[in-house]
């Protein structure tokens, strides 16, 4: 079964500062990665996604991430933090079922941006 | 022009109850989901139908029944509601990728 460990469920940058948000997974078949933000009272939106091909895959608002397949690791990173930033993250894993995509979700971390 | 969305944005009912949360995605999809989030953030999958048939149906309580009149809309219908329903339900679509649209969700309070 697929699984997915959000490490923190609360992480505080400063204005400016690089984000780091950690991800790793559990997969039994070549994975389908994503990362979503959800702002307060709204539904989730797609940052990115790695499917297959290069590692490195570059989202919205400046996000980007990177999958690793031997530490089993998808971590999310920006450069420069912005207070608009500040929102609840979701990293997800997704299996190709008959039919549909089941998409496993981890735990959230939510990203705190100080002025 | 919203791409899901869903009714009521918030619901407010005694224990007991029967209740039913609409979802409408106008972007062509064949694949729909039901998401539940807790209090502490965590989303579950509950349901998921492509093109009315149900293909995903997890370990959930058959007080929930969804139904698909059509592949544009799903809806959530909920027995005799309780305290641990409480929650926020999010519909979702996708089309013959992963991507997931989301829909604002609905704001489910058990009295």
């Amino acid at each position: 079964a697929q699984s997915v460990t959000q490490l923190g469920s609360h992480v505080s940058v400063s204005e400016g500062a690089l984000v780091l948000l950690r991800c790793n997974y559990s997969s039994s078949v070549p994975p389908y990665l994503f990362w979503y933000v959800q702002y307060p009272n709204q539904g989730l939106q797609l940052l990115l996604k790695y499917t297959t091909g290069a590692t490195l895959v570059k989202g919205i608002n400046g996000f980007e991430a990177e999958f690793k397949k031997s530490e089993t690791s998808f971590h999310l990173t920006k450069p420069s933090a912005h207070m608009s930033d500040a929102a609840e993250y979701f990293c997800a894993v997704s299996d190709l079922k008959t039919g549909g995509f089941k998409t496993i979700f981890g735990a959230g971390t939510r990203l705190f941006v100080k002025a | 022009d919203t791409a899901v969305s869903q009714t009521p944005k918030y619901l407010v009912t005694q224990m007991g109850n029967d209740k039913s949360i609409k979802c409408e995605q106008n972007l062509g999809h064949d694949t729909m989901y039901w998401y539940k989030q807790d209090s502490k953030k965590f989303l579950k999958i509950m349901f998921s139908y492509n093109n009315k048939e149900l293909i995903i149906n997890e370990t959930v309580p058959n007080r929930f029944s969804p139904k698909s009149p059509d592949k544009a809309h799903l809806n959530l219908h909920i027995n005799s509601l309780e305290l641990g329903d409480s929650a926020v339900y999010f519909c979702a679509s996708s089309q013959d990728t992963e991507k997931l649209f989301f829909g604002s969700g609905t704001q489910l309070s058990v009295l």
